[in-house]
């Protein structure tokens, strides 16, 4: 069973703090990632794709990728309280199934005004 | 309007009873998908379809069934409810031929309570 984990916090942050989250994944065929962004009693909503090493910068996030180390993130910066959200990490397996995902249990992200 | 129309929004049932959620879409993506979200364990795949003669099980199918009525429409069935299905059930919509065949497009939920 391939494992996608993550801290499920709560993540506490100051408003207009960074905030970071974190995702370690065991397929190191895995070729996809992504960061789902749910609000509480929502449905999740794609924020970031990354497909290859290094950082990826969207607005005020950043997503990073690290495949020798199997780990991703996403940065959040100048974090408003309307980023209080949890935050799931997808991940693709290896062998071409990219359409079946693989979620985390997500982080729990408060911004505190 | 929603994209991705999942109803019921909200059902309470009991043991042994048969339920059905249904899903609609008007994205015009082929493929479909049923997950269950639950405190702690995330979402997890039970059924995908690739079209309507394409199914597919996922990682926790036992005791659910499904049906691709139309390009349009997925419906999700237990046959014999219990307690331990109860959970947050979304249906969700991916486009492959856009490249990011990643991105799922969720409906709003359904969230079913077996007593």
């Amino acid at each position: 069973q391939k494992e996608v984990e993550q801290n499920s916090g709560p993540l506490s942050v100051p408003e207009g703090a960074i905030a970071s989250l974190n995702c370690t994944y065991s397929d190191r065929g895995s070729q996809s990632f992504f960061w789902y962004r749910q609000y509480s009693g929502k449905s999740p909503e794609l924020i970031m794709s990354i497909y290859s090493n290094g950082d990826k910068e969207d607005g005020r996030f950043t997503a990073q990728l690290n495949k020798a180390s199997q780990y991703v993130s996403l940065l959040i910066r100048d974090s408003q309280p309307s980023d209080s959200a949890t935050y799931l990490c997808a991940v693709t397996p290896s062998g071409g199934s990219n359409y079946k995902l693989t979620f985390g249990k997500g982080t729990l992200l408060t911004v505190n005004p | 309007d929603a994209d991705v129309t999942q109803t019921p929004r909200n059902r309470i049932t009991k043991t042994g009873k048969r339920i059905m959620l249904e899903c609609s879409q008007t994205k015009g993506h082929d493929r479909m998908y049923w997950y269950r979200q639950d405190p702690g364990l995330g979402l997890r795949l039970i059924y995908y379809s690739f079209d309507v003669k394409d199914i597919n099980k996922g990682e926790i199918s036992d005791g659910y069934s499904v049906s691709r009525q139309a390009q349009a429409k997925f419906s999700l069935s237990l046959e014999s409810a219990i307690p331990n299905q109860t959970a947050l059930y979304f249906c969700a919509t991916s486009d492959p031929t856009g490249g990011n065949t990643g991105e799922l497009f969720f409906g709003e939920g359904s969230r079913l309570t077996v007593l």
